[in-house]
């Protein structure tokens, strides 16, 4: 079946280590995003990838890096310089851009701190 | 800058019965979509509904419909014959045309709903 693997379910970081948190489809998608969520709000856009070697920053990016030297693959880095890291993290991917394509969405990671 | 708002934290509902939640939204833009995600306890977002905003005609998928009023900037989901399944976290959600970028997402924070017996 096709659909979006996020790994690890459960992640725990310890002060001022980075830590990497998974995210692969296989829909064959051109577009792939990630989302923070925290309790008692919408998700938020960290990052956004449309094709391979390329991605832009969305709307809360500080402390956060991305990579997407596969189409398959677009794992986030959240890094000591994110200082409040604990939130679910969502990856989702669309087919294409401009057309209004829905967003399908990976089954998260939950980020907490030691 | 688009935002979207769903006023209604918390809603609760009876078995069979017909629910509609409330989202509203603030854009300059005159052609986008619309959309309604569903997140239960296992915490998936999972697709409800989605709407263009070019097309009058209210999307409708099996028990959920929207009520989609463009000059209002209203996009409310009703759910009829309410089922327990139905018990979850639901999310509205914007988004706005880019020519030759990736389609991004402004989601509202969401409505509880609890299906009771």
């Amino acid at each position: 079946d096709g659909g979006i693997t996020q790994s690890p379910k459960y992640l725990f970081r310890k002060e001022g280590q980075n830590v990497t948190l998974s995210c692969e489809q296989n829909l064959n998608h051109d577009a792939m995003y990630w989302y923070r969520q925290d309790p008692g709000q919408g998700l938020r856009l960290i990052y956004y990838s449309q094709i391979v070697n390329d991605f832009q920053k969305g709307d809360i990016a500080e402390g956060y890096s991305v990579s997407r030297e596969k189409k398959e693959s677009f794992p986030l880095t959240v890094t000591s310089a994110q200082k409040n890291p604990t939130a679910f993290y969502l990856c989702a991917s669309s087919q294409g851009t401009g057309e209004g394509q829905p967003q399908h969405f990976g089954d998260g990671t939950r980020l907490s701190i030691l | 800058a688009q935002t979207v708002t769903q006023s209604q934290p918390e809603m609760s509902v009876q078995e069979a019965e017909t629910v509609t939640l409330s989202c509203t939204y603030d854009t300059s833009e005159s052609n986008y979509y619309l959309f309604w995600y569903k997140q239960p306890p296992s915490r998936q977002m999972i697709l409800v509904i989605r709407q263009e905003a070019y097309k009058q005609q209210n999307a409708t998928e099996n028990r959920f419909s929207v009520n989609f009023q463009k000059a209002a900037k209203s996009f409310s989901l009703k759910i009829s014959d309410s089922q327990l399944g139905d018990t979850a976290m639901y999310f509205c959600a914007f988004m706005k045309l880019h020519t030759g970028t990736a389609s991004k997402l402004t989601f509202g924070t969401g409505t509880r709903l609890q299906v009771t017996l």
